[in-house]
């Protein structure tokens, strides 16, 4: 039972373009979102996150926008850059759950210089 | 400040055997939760530890155990080997750790790779 799907296993962009990876679910109690990135050999690193309260959260190239009726959230890069190149997933909780998140199976991103 | 550490980070057992991971949280964390991630999928959540007890528990087999020591570091214990459990398992830590707090970030390890033959 996939309660979260990321649907593009992989997405190639040029550098200095915008990146759009996408996430859907299916559980509507779903109110915390987290967006990771993460390299061969290296365990998850935390980019942004969003809760259920917002439609929309930024931190510097990185852009993560929530659509609660669609059951949906993208991350956007803005510019992308070759070290972005990366596995991406998203995750999902529910408060009062104690942090027990569910992954997507990930977005395998490649910028190309 | 280290982050969390994981050991060891290879590791090849045979089917029926046992195996022990572990983990040390992040500096002020008291929170450690278990994945596993299988190849080509996304991170599995096993189970949390909070105050030195289990919490909250996936979708796995009683022969995934585990334990979490006063020093907030934890165990992941692997009864009975099967094929199937050949993955990264990976270990998160965070903070605070009681529910009102709601959900945190997860600070993740790197990992340990786990062979079963």
């Amino acid at each position: 039972d996939q309660q979260v799907k990321q649907n593009s296993p992989s997405l190639s962009v040029q550098e200095g373009r915008i990146s759009i990876l996408n996430c859907d679910y299916t559980n509507s109690m779903f109110d915390y979102f987290l967006w990771y990135k993460k390299y061969p050999a290296e365990g998850p690193t935390f980019l942004i996150s969003i809760s259920s309260i917002k439609d929309k959260n930024e931190d510097g190239r990185f852009t993560v926008f929530l659509n609660k009726s669609a059951k949906h959230l993208s991350l956007h890069i803005v510019p992308s850059q070759p070290g972005d190149s990366a596995v991406y997933f998203c995750a999902a909780s529910t408060y009062g759950t104690g942090n027990q998140f569910y992954f997507g199976t990930g977005t395998s991103l490649t910028v190309i210089p | 400040d280290a982050g969390v550490t994981q050991s060891p980070t290879h590791l090849i057992k045979t089917r029926g055997q046992q195996v022990t991971l572990r983990c040390s949280p992040k500096s002020g964390h008291d929170t450690v939760s278990w994945y596993q991630q299988a190849l080509g999928q996304g991170p599995q959540f096993i189970f949390q530890y909070y105050e030195e007890e289990e919490r909250q528990r996936g979708n796995f087999p009683d022969r995934f155990s585990g334990h979490q020591f006063p020093n907030y570091s934890s165990e992941l214990n692997v009864n009975a080997l099967l094929l199937g459990d050949s993955a990264l398992y990976l270990c998160a830590s965070s903070f605070p750790g009681h529910l009102s707090a709601g959900a945190n970030v997860l600070t993740f390890g790197a990992g340990s790779r786990l062979t079963v033959l």
